[in-house]
């Protein structure tokens, strides 16, 4: 199975300051990876797939990078909406695995 | 509007059994591969189950720590997803949610439900 570790757990930042947030694959994943971003209370919601496109009405202050094993999610301009958890999930390889989450806080 | 609804969570003691109901709307269930993903308290995602469409032969796939215990199954006559769970234990206790599989993947998972809470305990 592929373990996805995101990094760091907790992330605290400041309104209208970037966040960049990681993943590591133990082992490649080519360019299917996902970024879902979960609210408290709520359900995930598809945020980044193929490591870099954006889902259907995703504000382009998202943006995703990486291939193979480190992928990385870039917020550019944090928005009091934007504090939430984010988690990834590779799809390439059987069973699909997601990371542990990063959770995105306020400074 | 494009949906899914779970139900069917609750408490149950070890041993016991449960089955969680997803309702779809707005979109051709009949054609989608179905999941459901599992959240225990304060952790993160994990994978439970695929079922694929009949159309792409409707294979089950289950993630080891439930296979043999949890059913997945569906009715595209009424566009219900079901999970049907056996001798829970309490490392089941979590919120189910259901999603869809992406058409360009079916482990991508591009709409979820809002998810049920599922407690095993005595």
């Amino acid at each position: 199975e592929t373990v996805t570790t995101q990094s760091p757990d907790t992330l605290s930042v400041s309104p209208g300051e970037r966040a960049t947030l990681s993943c590591r694959a133990s082992q490649s994943v080519s360019s299917q990876l996902a970024w879902y971003q979960q609210r408290p209370g709520q359900a995930p919601r598809l945020l980044i797939y193929a490591a870099s496109t954006r889902a259907t009405g995703i504000p382009a202050r998202f943006s995703g990078s990486g291939s193979g094993t480190e992928f990385t999610l870039t917020i550019s301009s944090l928005q009091s909406e934007d504090f939430a958890v984010y988690h990834c999930q590779q799809y390439n390889n059987w069973p699909p695995t997601f990371g542990q989450g990063t959770k995105v806080e306020i400074k | 509007e494009v949906q899914l609804v779970e139900s069917g969570g609750g408490l149950v003691k070890p041993g016991g059994s449960l089955r969680l109901s997803c309702a779809a709307s707005g979109f051709t269930f009949s054609t989608t591969w179905m999941a459901w993903v599992r959240q225990a308290p304060g952790k993160g995602l994990e994978w439970v189950a695929r079922i694929k469409s009949h159309v792409a032969g409707g294979t089950l796939d289950y993630a080891a720590p439930v296979k043999g215990r949890f059913s997945i199954s569906r009715d595209d006559s009424e566009n219900i997803l079901y999970l049907e769970m056996n001798s829970l234990q309490t490392e089941d206790t979590a919120v189910y949610f259901c999603a869809t599989g992406a058409p360009t993947s079916g482990s991508l998972f591009d709409l979820w439900g809002q998810g049920t809470l599922v407690t095993v305990s005595s």
